[in-house]
């Protein structure tokens, strides 16, 4: 199975900070590399897939990157509505497609 | 507007048996896949299972292969997942999410999700 490890597992930040979480997969996934938010009591949102598309309606301010193994989620503005947790997942292939453990994003 | 909502989820013991079941709505369910994703209390998220839209592909995680049934009426509009010989490492919120492939993707992603199922294994 993929392994996806993401850093760092939780970071204070300011609104108006630039924020950068990074995902790592175990193999090359090419680009087949989502990403999620998550408000606590809430159901994941998704905001990023194939790496780099921006979800319709997610805000230009969040940003993705990367390919092969290493991958990057930008907030470039950090915003009150942000602090929430983060997740990368991995839908290379056939199933199991894993997550990261998250990254919770914290008011400094 | 597209709506997933969970049901069945509650208590039952260890060794017990629960049927989750999401009702869709708004969205073309028959031409879709499906998914049921976890989440246990305080934990991150957990892909758990996964059919195509005619149910001709079915997938399990390891955790669950064997004891949980993935299973859709696309007649109702209807995701279920049947979970047996429950033990506490179930415990969890059980989300449905719909897996999309967007124009041009060939990156499955879930884009549309419940307000999941609380299942609470105990004794």
């Amino acid at each position: 199975d993929i392994q996806m490890t993401q850093s760092p597992s939780s970071l204070s930040a300011s609104v108006g900070d630039r924020v950068t979480i990074t995902c790592r997969a175990s193999q090359s996934i090419t680009t087949y590399l989502n990403w999620y938010q998550q408000i606590p009591g809430k159901a994941p949102k998704l905001l990023i897939y194939g790496a780099s598309s921006l979800q319709n309606g997610v805000p230009s301010r969040f940003s993705g990157s990367g390919s092969g193994t290493d991958f990057t989620l930008t907030i470039s503005s950090l915003q009150p509505e942000d602090f929430a947790t983060y997740y990368c997942q991995q839908s290379y292939n056939t199933p199991p497609w894993t997550f990261g453990q998250g990254t919770r994003v914290e008011i400094k | 507007e597209v709506q997933l909502v969970e049901s069945g989820g509650g208590l039952v013991k260890p060794g017990g048996s629960l049927r989750l079941s999401c009702a869709a709505s708004g969205l073309s369910f028959s031409t879709h896949n499906m998914n049921w994703v976890r989440q246990a209390p305080g934990k991150g998220l957990e892909w758990v299972s996964s059919i195509s839209s005619s149910s001709s592909y079915i997938y399990y995680a390891d955790s669950v292969k064997g004891r949980f049934t993935i299973s859709r009426d696309n007649a109702k509009d209807s995701l279920h997942l049947q979970m047996n010989s429950l033990s506490a490492e179930d415990t969890a919120v059980y989300y449905c999410a719909r897996g999309f492939y967007a124009s041009g993707s060939y990156c499955l992603h879930f884009d549309y999700w419940g307000q999941g199922a609380l299942v609470t294994v105990s004794s």
